[in-house]
């Protein structure tokens, strides 16, 4: 069964529609974070959340907010969307919040803005 | 800041032969943390291997790697490849404990063939 999973698999959003990525985990880790992939891109870190408090936003627009209702979720809003916002989405968890700490990843949601 | 280079996008092999996925990394801090996650199809990308230790080889599911500070190298070996092996490789970089951020390279798509 899958530890970490994220929802919608796959999602279709007009140019300046919202949407919500889902992620939940049931690893009993204490960090979350979300990862974006955009084509032919390295997996580029967005933002990273331990014990529910937002630790670290890399993301240069506030377009993307994160939302952390419980501790093993951690959910994406995107507004606004753009054609550029077209990726794959990972949502991660590791135990503790660290560089040192192995990631684990769901499945992804891959969405595309037309 | 911290990067990651994996200079073969697509390395094609025949099964039997050896495998190796080239990694070097840069970064200011001494002790970094080098991983090297695997990306099957249709499946979560997961750990494969992680080391910080200088010259010391890890291992895990028959691959190997060693970290050398020296040439800021931790390349990604094994001595036959299986059909089972194709899949994204990616070489990730953390430049100390006390961070989130967890730098990927671009990538490495290995394709086994008989």
């Amino acid at each position: 069964d899958p530890k970490i999973i994220q929802k919608p698999k796959y999602l279709v959003a007009v140019t300046g529609s919202e949407k919500i990525l889902i992620c939940e985990q049931y690893l009993g880790h204490n960090a979350m974070y979300w990862y974006r992939q955009s084509a032919k891109k390295p997996l580029e870190f967005m933002f990273s959340y331990s014990y529910q408090k937002l630790m670290d936003n890399q993301t240069a627009s506030s377009r993307f907010q994160p939302q952390s209702s419980k501790k093993n979720h951690l959910d994406l809003q995107i507004t606004a969307l753009k054609p550029d916002d077209s990726a794959t989405y990972f949502c991660a968890s590791s135990q503790d919040w660290g560089g040192a700490e192995t990631l684990y990843f769901g499945s992804g949601t891959r969405l595309t803005v037309l | 800041g911290d990067s990651v280079t994996q200079t073969e996008g697509l390395v094609t092999l025949t099964e039997g032969l050896p495998v190796m996925l080239n990694c070097t990394y840069q970064t200011i801090y001494s002790n970094p943390f080098l991983f090297w996650y695997v990306h099957y199809l249709n499946e979560s990308p997961r750990l494969l291997l992680k080391s910080s230790t200088d010259n010391k080889r890890t291992e895990h599911q028959g691959f190997h790697a060693t970290l050398h500070k020296s040439s800021s190298s931790f390349h990604l070996q094994k001595s036959s490849a299986q059909l089972s092996d194709s899949a994204l490789y990616y070489c990730a970089l953390s430049g100390r404990s006390n961070t989130d951020k967890v730098v990927f390279g671009t990538g490495t798509r290995l394709q086994v063939s008989p």
